[in-house]
């Protein structure tokens, strides 16, 4: 079946850039939305944008001018790009796949990425 | 969109049912049939539960069952377990995403 699985770095310097890769395994990378979500620690959840295989992208209007989602389909990959990032910016990000009917399913085990001076 | 309300807690005991409800507006819940409800235990990733109001994924025990009623959306567990204690998030699709602050179920 299909996985996903984060890869990055665990710790950004503060007003740096945040940058996330997900590779899908398992299955191709076509024909859905592809999502990434975090999660400040004991917080809930945050939606934070998708891409298409296609390359069109939607993004949370709150992030939006900080926000780049782009995708390899020859890698089988989609990245996130996270700009000027602060301590709130500190969360486990995890990237999902978006059902055609509006779900997430499945998730990646998602990555923490800590935010520090 | 604001966000949707859950009560931040709820518990049972084993064997028992128990509700959490997922309130939002007629833009989003009550509008549209795209709700989800997932299941994160600590340092997990969340789980798909329920898809579209109250649809169960293949794999998901049937006692999880989801509904809707106006512009709120319930998750019932029913036969309560020890490994159902966990935080459950309900998410709403309306144009835009709507994320329930979600609820932590004790199981006494």
């Amino acid at each position: 079946q299909v996985q996903l699985q984060e890869s990055g770095p665990g710790l950004v310097k503060t007003s740096e850039t945040l940058s996330l890769t997900c590779t899908v395994s398992g299955g191709f990378i076509s024909s859905y939305y592809w999502t990434w979500i975090r999660q400040p620690p004991g917080k809930g959840l945050e939606w934070i944008g998708n891409i298409y295989y296609s390359g069109s992208t939607n993004y949370n209007s709150s992030l939006k001018s900080r926000v780049t989602i782009s995708i390899d389909g020859s890698k089988n990959q989609f990245s996130l790009k996270l700009n000027s990032v602060t301590a709130a910016d500190t969360a486990v990000y995890y990237c999902a796949r978006e059902g055609t009917t509006y779900w997430f399913d499945p998730w990646g085990q998602g990555t923490l990425v800590t935010v520090s001076s | 969109q604001s966000a949707l309300t859950q009560p931040p807690s709820a518990s049972g005991s084993p064997g028992q049912s128990v509700t959490i409800s997922c309130t939002g507006t007629g833009s989003d819940v009550g509008g549209y049939k795209y709700v989800s409800w997932y299941q994160q235990h600590p340092g997990r990733a969340p789980k798909l539960l329920i898809y579209e109001v109250n649809k169960r994924p293949s794999g998901v025990s049937d006692r999880f069952s989801g509904s809707k009623s106006g512009n709120t959306a319930s998750l019932t567990v029913s036969g309560l377990q020890a490994g159902d204690e966990a935080d459950y998030y309900c998410i709403s699709y309306a144009g835009i995403w709507v994320f329930g602050g979600g609820t932590r179920l004790t199981v006494l």
